[in-house]
């Protein structure tokens, strides 16, 4: 059974840090690996998905990377500013049209 | 950008009332899922839906739940006789021949 954690569970930082949030997951034969953003009370905003074949992606300040072998993921926040504070959320699929395992998310909060 | 929709945003019922909660997937998508996230929990895996019956479903998805494509452009979501414990917030996902999975913005169900 996957089982995905995410670590830390909250983290908060000055406006302009750079950041990492991480992603673990038990079975390591994964489909694809997607990170999300929600917002309190909001819906899932994705942000990145990494293929299995693949080793990182980059979107604007997000970079995603993907170890397969070691079951891990990271998000990586360059330059953080107060309008990325949300819950970060890391999700994974094992097959194709397989459902997507969550983690628990990272609460992030940049401070002005 | 295609989007999933799903009504209401918001559902307030009774305990032992029956509920519905519809989706419209994008058009052309062939893979459904309902996840749901009870507040402050992790996102979880409800059932997944492809060929009009159901492919996968977890533990959650017993059977006071049901689903339905009943049109060819809605997916439903009913729980026929609420309890408290299912309050949260409900994702409906659609996924086509391509890799992502597409969520829609959630209906927050609160039963009284």
């Amino acid at each position: 059974k996957q089982e995905v954690t995410q670590i830390p569970a909250a983290l908060s930082v000055p406006e302009g840090e750079n950041l990492v949030l991480n992603c673990s997951f038990t079975d390591s034969a994964i489909y694809n690996l997607q990170w999300f953003r929600q917002d309190p009370g909001k819906g899932l905003t994705s942000l990145l998905l990494i293929q299995s074949s693949q080793r990182e992606q980059t979107s604007g300040r997000l970079n995603a990377s993907l170890d397969k072998s070691s079951g891990r993921s990271t998000l990586y926040i360059a330059a953080s500013q107060p309008g990325d504070s949300a819950t970060y959320l890391c999700a994974v699929r094992n097959t194709n049209a397989g459902k997507s395992t969550f983690g628990d998310g990272t609460t992030l909060t940049v401070k002005p | 950008e295609p989007e999933v929709t799903q009504t209401p945003s918001h559902q307030v019922t009774q305990m032992g009332q029956e509920v519905i909660l519809r989706c419209v997937p994008i058009s052309n998508h062939l893979y459904f899922y309902w996840y749901r996230q009870i507040l402050g929990q992790k996102v979880e895996f409800l059932v997944s839906f492809y060929n009009n019956e159901i492919s996968e479903k977890s533990e959650i998805f017993d059977d006071q739940f049901s689903v339905e494509r009943p049109d060819g452009s809605n997916f439903t979501l009913k729980i026929r006789s609420t309890k408290l414990e299912d309050s949260a917030m409900y994702f409906c996902a659609s996924k086509g021949t391509y890799v992502l999975q597409y969520f829609g913005p959630g209906t927050r169900l609160t039963v009284t």
